[in-house]
C-alpha cells in the first residue's frame, strides 16, 4: 500500500536560515503532491501544489521540488522567521481522478529560533 | 478564514453515545472530505462526497457514516462511541475533486469521549 514518510518529526533551525523538509513516498506515483501548514488546534492550510511533470514550484519564500525518480519532494523555506514555526504536512492523491483518496504524511514540526 | 465552517467546536460525550458533526463547505465547492486526527496518528482520510454522492472511502469505521445534502453541507455521524474515538475531526472542501486542487479545511470539531 502507499506510504508517505516525512523524515523528520521535528526540525529546529536558526532564524534567517533555509529550512528543508523532506517527503518520501513508496509505490504509486501521484500525479499531484501538496504541502500544507498546520498550527496547533487549527486546520491545515494549503501552501503549494506541484504536478508530476513539474520539477519545481515557488511562492514567495517557499519552494517545492518533486523528483518522481527518487519518489521524493523537498519543501524549502528561505530566510526563515519565527512566524514560520508550525507543522508542515505533505499530501498526495491516490487516484488520478476526481475520486480523491488523499494521504497525508505525519508532518514535520518546524521551530525557528530567533 | 478558509470559508469552511464546522460545528460544534467542542463535543464531550460518553462511551456508547452517538454524535453528529456538521460541516458547511466553502461557497461554490462541491467536494467535501472528512478526516480524523489523533495524537498518535496523523491526519487520516475518512470519506469524500462530491455533489451529494459518496466518491471515495478511507479507513472509516462501520460505526461512522456521513452524507452530503442538496445544499452541499455535510454531516458525519459517529455511533457507539469508544474512548479511542476521541480526536479532532476535520472537514475540508474543494471546488470539484482530485489531487489537482487544494483542500480548504475548517478548524475542526474536538471530540472527547469520557
Amino acid at each position: 500500500s502507499q506510504k508517505i514518510e516525512q523524515n523528520s518529526e521535528a526540525l529546529n533551525i536558526q532564524e534567517g536560515k533555509t529550512a528543508t523538509l523532506t517527503c518520501n513516498y513508496t509505490n504509486y506515483s501521484p500525479a499531484y503532491l501538496q504541502w500544507y501548514r498546520q498550527d496547533p488546534g487549527r486546520g491545515p492550510v494549503f501552501l503549494l501544489l506541484i504536478r508530476e511533470n513539474e520539477k519545481e514550484k515557488r511562492k514567495e519564500r517557499l519552494k517545492v521540488t518533486f523528483d518522481t525518480t527518487l519518489k521524493q519532494s523537498l519543501f524549502h523555506i528561505t530566510a526563515s522567521q519565527p512566524a514560520d514555526s508550525a507543522t508542515y504536512l505533505c499530501a498526495l492523491d491516490m487516484y488520478r481522478s476526481s475520486a480523491s483518496k488523499i494521504i497525508f504524511g505525519s508532518g514535520t514540526r518546524l521551530s525557528i529560533r530567533p | 478564514d478558509s470559508g469552511v465552517t464546522q460545528t460544534p467546536k467542542h463535543l464531550i460525550t460518553a462511551t456508547g453515545q452517538r454524535v453528529t458533526l456538521r460541516c458547511s463547505p466553502r461557497s461554490g465547492d462541491l467536494s467535501v472530505y472528512w478526516y480524523q486526527q489523533s495524537l498518535d496518528q496523523g491526519l487520516q482520510f475518512l470519506i469524500q462526497y462530491y455533489n451529494g454522492e459518496e466518491r471515495a472511502k478511507g479507513n472509516i469505521l462501520e460505526r461512522f457514516s456521513a452524507q452530503q445534502f442538496p445544499d452541499l453541507h455535510s454531516e458525519l455521524n459517529l455511533s457507539s462511541l469508544e474512548l479511542g474515538d476521541s480526536a479532532l475531526y476535520f472537514c475540508a472542501s474543494s471546488a470539484t475533486g482530485g489531487g489537482r486542487q487544494p483542500q480548504h479545511f475548517g478548524d475542526g470539531t474536538r471530540l472527547s469521549i469520557l
